[in-house]
């Protein structure tokens, strides 16, 4: 069975640029959670959605956006991107609240 | 502020020996507690969770050990390999209705195991 895929693997943006990135759960997962990693630190809860409705918010500014489809792929979008943005960005889908969360690779987000 | 602490930072143990990470939540309302190991470059891969209702949990070589009234919660790892050498998280996670949930990730511990 293929795992969480997250596309691009690697990203360079110019700083007040705008991202997107993919993410295609597991099959038959509806949840799809994003969090952004900074480096030496865990992963920080930036969104969820579960049946295309956004069901939580981290404590992120409104340059961040995100969208499931109906097929339950999601994307990220931010806006106006700040050197702060560098990151990971990791896409996680489950079953459930309590079934485990299955993380991609991540996106590597760098910022100039 | 939902906070999930975990210490050490950094853990470094001999091949064989016993790795013991411990993490500390403030919200009760946390109910799922899971563990991920984390490789450079990788995202985090679930290795084991429990719930309160539990003491304790072991898959392996992996151990979950929980203490709901102290809201304490502990890895161990056992027979501890070169291999286990990854960056590890506990998180927690509060179902809060119509299908919103999130984890809650403490620091991370860098484990490295020793020959």
């Amino acid at each position: 069975d293929a795992g969480v895929t997250q596309s691009p693997t690697h990203l360079i943006k110019t700083r007040g640029q705008q991202v997107t990135l993919r993410c295609s759960p597991i099959s038959g997962h509806k949840s799809v959670s994003w969090y952004q990693q900074v480096l030496g630190q865990g992963p920080q809860f930036i969104f969820q959605y579960y049946e295309k409705e956004e069901r939580g918010r981290g404590n992120f500014p409104d340059r961040f956006s995100a969208r499931q489809f109906p097929n339950y792929s999601s994307e990220l979008n931010v806006n106006a991107l700040l050197l702060g943005d560098s990151a990971l960005y990791l896409c996680a889908s489950s079953l459930g609240w309590d079934h485990g969360y299955t993380f991609g690779s991540g996106t590597r987000l760098t910022v100039v | 502020q939902q906070q999930v602490k975990q210490s050490p930072q950094s853990l470094i143990v001999q091949k064989g020996g016993i790795s013991i990470i411990n993490c500390a939540y403030e919200n009760t309302a946390f109910d799922y507690f899971p563990w991920y190991q984390q490789f450079p470059g990788k995202g985090p891969a679930l290795l084991i969770a429990i719930r309160p209702d539990v003491s304790e949990k072991k898959e392996g070589r992996f151990t979950i050990s929980f203490n709901k009234s102290a809201k304490q919660f502990s890895l161990h790892i056992m027979d501890s390999q070169p291999g286990d050498s990854a960056t590890y998280f506990c998180a927690a996670s509060a179902y809060s209705g119509a299908g919103s949930y999130q984890l809650t990730f403490g620091k991370g511990t860098k484990l490295s195991v020793i020959p």
